[in-house]
């Protein structure tokens, strides 16, 4: 079946631009999260959703990230007023269940630079 | 702070020769440890894992092993090959939904 899939694969935007970033998990996952890696380091934890909302929004590092899941499926992260500093990969997984148990399908994200 | 660490950002190692990359952390309320593999332009894919509970766990080719009372664990890939060429990241959970990864070591197998 379809894995979890990212668009754009690859967006460049301007200092100052909002940029809205999409993840489409896999059919009947309940469970979505986002990550961002930027150069050298590992995974950072955004955001997470369990069906349309999101008990955990401890990782968006201000108030210019939000997300949303409509449906219990598709989620937008969106950045306003990009920074430098928000050039990174990001990452979307879906997984059936919330616990760390439950394997986490990773799509394959979302390179976004910011001029 | 980076509660997962990979301290080798590399490795290279010839085929058919062990591969071992290694990871250290410092939250003592993980209890479930996980390594992805991850190759370019696709995104981290389950490979292995291991419960606190445990101090091995092995498939195939590949054995994680757990040394609790160090905070270390490390990962094993014998005998390695061509298509093991990737970039590898440790990760860990506290019992939730929350992972936190390491800065992943990328592991170059030679012919």
């Amino acid at each position: 079946g379809a894995g979890v899939s990212q668009s754009p694969s690859n967006k460049v935007t301007e200092k100052g631009k909002d940029v809205e970033l999409r993840c489409d998990p896999i059919s009947g996952h309940t469970a979505l999260y986002w990550y961002r890696q930027s150069l050298g380091q590992g995974l950072e934890f955004l955001i997470y959703f369990q069906g349309n909302s999101a008990p955990d929004k401890s990782g968006l590092p201000s108030d210019r990230f939000s997300a949303e899941r409509t449906g219990g499926s598709v989620s937008t992260l969106t950045i306003q007023r990009t920074q430098q500093e928000d050039s990174a990969v990001y990452l979307c997984a879906s997984s059936e269940g919330t616990s760390g148990y439950n394997e986490q399908f990773f799509g394959p994200g979302t390179r976004l630079t910011v001029l | 702070d980076q509660q997962v660490k990979q301290n080798s950002p590399s490795l290279s190692v010839q085929e058919g020769r062990i591969s071992i990359l290694n990871c250290d952390y410092t939250n003592s309320m993980f209890d479930y440890f996980l390594w992805y593999k991850k190759y370019p332009a696709e995104g981290p894919t389950f490979l292995i894992s291991i419960s606190s509970i445990k101090d091995k766990n092995e498939d195939g080719r590949f054995t994680v092993f757990l040394n609790k009372s160090a905070k270390h664990l490390s990962l094993h890939i014998v005998p390695s090959q061509p298509g093991d060429s990737a970039v590898y990241f440790c990760a860990a959970s506290a019992n939730d939904y929350k992972l936190s990864f390491g800065a992943g070591t990328t592991v170059t197998v030679r012919a």
